[in-house]
Order: C-alpha cells, then structure tokens, then sequence
C-alpha cells in the first residue's frame, strides 16, 4: 500500500533555531503533499497545501515566513520551522496522495513529527 | 468554508458492545469522507472511507453511512475490542480544492475489557 514516511519522528531544539522536517511518498509520485499540525488532544489542523515546483498555498492565520514549504520532487516535501520558539512545540504531520489517485481518494499520512522548542 | 462537526468527543464501551460517532459538514460539495484512526504518537491511519454517491459503506465490523441531505456521516464499529481503544477522526473533501481534507474535534473511544 501506499507509504508515507516522514523524519525525524522527533526533534528538540534550542528556541531561535531552525528545524527542518521531511516528507517523503516512498511507493508513489504526489505533486500535492498537505502539512498539518495537531496540538495535544487536539484535531489535525490544515497548515499549507504543498506543490511540486510551485509556491505552496497556506492556510489562513499561518505565516508563510516562518513555515517554509520546498516541493523540489514528486516525491519529497519539506517543512522548516524557522526561527522556532516554544509555542511552535506542537506534532507536525504530512499527508499525501498518489497523483494517479482521485481527489476523492484515501489521503495517506506520515507518523508525525514531534517538536519540542525549549 | 467546510467545517466538520464530531460528536461524541469521548466514548466509553464494554468490550463486544458497538460504538457510535458521528459527524457533521456544512459544504454540500463535500463528496468524500474518510475515517481515521490515530493511536497515540502516531499519524492517523485510514479505516474507511465513502463517497458521496454511495449512502452505506461496510468493512468487517466496521460499517459508516452518509445522509447527504442531512449533511452527516456516522461510524459504527461492532463487536468493540480492547484494541480498537484510539482516537477516531472523521474528515471531509471536495474536489475543487485539491482534495485537502477537513477534520472533525475526534472522538477518544475506550473500550474496557
């Protein structure tokens, strides 16, 4: 079935500093990968849509400036959390669907990344 | 724009007895409506799905509906085991928009031995 793995599955860094997470569709190509952020007991919320070879499209109330989305392949999205401070600590966690897939069809998410800024 | 609605946020059952959740969404374009299970620390993994041209979906002991009219989609699981203790998340797309999808609040749900 379709795989979607994500690294590192958790991450500690310093506040101020950058954290980089990755997004990899491991059995199929996917222009459009989604990123998503989920607090404690909390519902997944939509951050950014991410496009291969295109700008990505985000959410409103997130700062395009401080989540940087890179689509360079059909294969591999990332997310870099800039600048990182303790209210970014949060469970990051992307999803994507093969391109010969309907839009209508199942969307098949990563194991999440944990980030803790202290 | 969507925005789904879950209910109950926290569910509690005896082992073998069924569990109930249902779900919400306001935009009638919304045709498809996928299920997740997510286990703690872990990303949400599909259980079922349905599409809006279908008003029943059944897998094993797992059953959702869709009422289209009404604009909400329930999930049953029957015969509840122990290890179906999880969160629960019912979601909704459109195919204008990508197919990016919009999650309900989720649904804690224990199953007690």
């Amino acid at each position: 079935g379709a795989v979607v793995s994500q690294h590192p599955s958790r991450v500690i860094c310093k506040s101020g500093t950058s954290v980089k997470i990755e997004c990899r569709s491991l059995d199929f190509q996917a222009t459009t990968m989604f990123w998503y952020r989920q607090f404690p007991k909390q519902s997944l919320m939509l951050m950014a849509t991410s496009n291969e070879g295109s700008k990505a499209t985000y959410e409103q109330g997130v700062e395009k400036d401080k989540f940087l989305i890179n689509h360079a392949s059909l294969t591999l999205s990332t997310l870099t959390v800039t600048s990182a401070h303790p209210e970014d600590s949060s469970f990051y966690i992307c999803s994507a669907r093969a391109d010969r897939a309907l839009n209508n069809s199942p969307l098949h998410f990563g194991n999440g990344t944990r980030l803790t800024v202290t | 724009g969507e925005n789904v609605e879950q209910h109950p946020s926290t569910l509690s059952v005896q082992e073998g007895d069924s569990a109930v959740i249902k779900c919400t969404y306001s935009d009638s374009a919304s045709n498809y409506f996928p299920w997740y299970k997510q286990e703690l620390g872990k990303g949400p993994q599909l259980i079922i799905d349905i599409r809006s041209n279908v008003g029943e979906k059944k897998d094993q002991r797992i059953a959702v509906t869709l009422n289209k009219t009404a604009k909400h989609f329930s999930l049953h699981i029957t015969e509840t085991q122990p290890e179906d203790s999880a969160v629960y998340f019912c979601a909704a797309s459109k195919n204008n928009q990508g197919g990016k999808l919009i999650f309900g609040q989720g649904t804690e749900l224990s199953v007690k031995p």
